[in-house]
């Protein structure tokens, strides 16, 4: 089982731009969740996707989007880039309300 | 909303010693589960115990367990003999009836051979 995958590793951006990041579930596993991770902070809750539908959402603006395939593989959008989302991006993906499991992240830079 | 507060921004042990990281919430929900992860430096965060509001008895995992005290809203994990793998981010998160999940913003914990 290769656990939850992320793509791509890394990631250089700049301000205005858009930028779509990967996420590839447990097997398993039907809920793929997103967080944004600041340098010495934690996780903060972006949303949630189960069925290809988005079932919660954290505080982020508009410009966060996301999707869920029928695979139950996830992307996440983030467009008009600012600084300030300079990141890690974490998904996480469970089976419905069991524990979750994280995958490596994205780091996000954007200059 | 619920909030998750860790107050000990970076605690240190010695190896083979037993260390208590501490966490508290905010919430008025009465179903909910509450987890502590662990972040090494190489930022996979892993799960460490879980622990479900409805159970009284407090969870252990090895040398992991956590005293749960529902009323005082509190959730801290104590690590016994603490090993240098030990060395880690340490967050305390809670999950909401809704399946969505709060972080604390984490201890760093240091292991001193």
């Amino acid at each position: 089982d290769a656990g939850v995958t992320q793509s791509p590793t890394h990631l250089i951006k700049t301000r205005g731009q858009q930028v779509t990041l990967r996420c590839s579930p447990k097997s398993g596993h039907d809920t793929v969740s997103w967080y944004q991770q600041a340098l010495g902070q934690g996780p903060q809750f972006i949303f949630q996707y189960y069925e290809e539908e988005e079932r919660q959402r954290g505080n982020f603006p508009d410009r966060f989007s996301g999707h869920q395939f029928p695979n139950y593989s996830s992307e996440l959008n983030v467009n008009a880039l600012l600084l300030g989302d300079s990141a890690l991006y974490l998904c996480a993906s469970s089976f419905w309300g069991n524990e979750q499991f994280f995958g490596p992240g994205t780091r996000l830079t954007v200059l | 909303a619920q909030t998750v507060t860790q107050s000990q921004p970076e605690m240190s042990v010695q190896e083979a010693e037993t260390v208590t990281l501490s966490c508290t919430y905010d919430t008025s929900e009465s179903d909910y589960y509450l987890f502590w992860y662990k972040q090494p430096p190489s930022r996979q965060m892993i799960l460490v115990i879980r622990q479900e509001a409805y159970k009284q008895q407090n969870a252990t995992e090895n040398r992991f367990s956590v005293n749960f005290q529902k009323a005082a809203k509190s959730f801290s994990l104590k690590i016994s003999d603490s090993q240098l793998g030990d060395a880690a981010m340490y967050f305390c998160a809670y999950r909401s009836e809704g399946n969505q999940f709060y972080f604390g913003t984490g201890t760093s914990l240091t292991v001193i051979p």
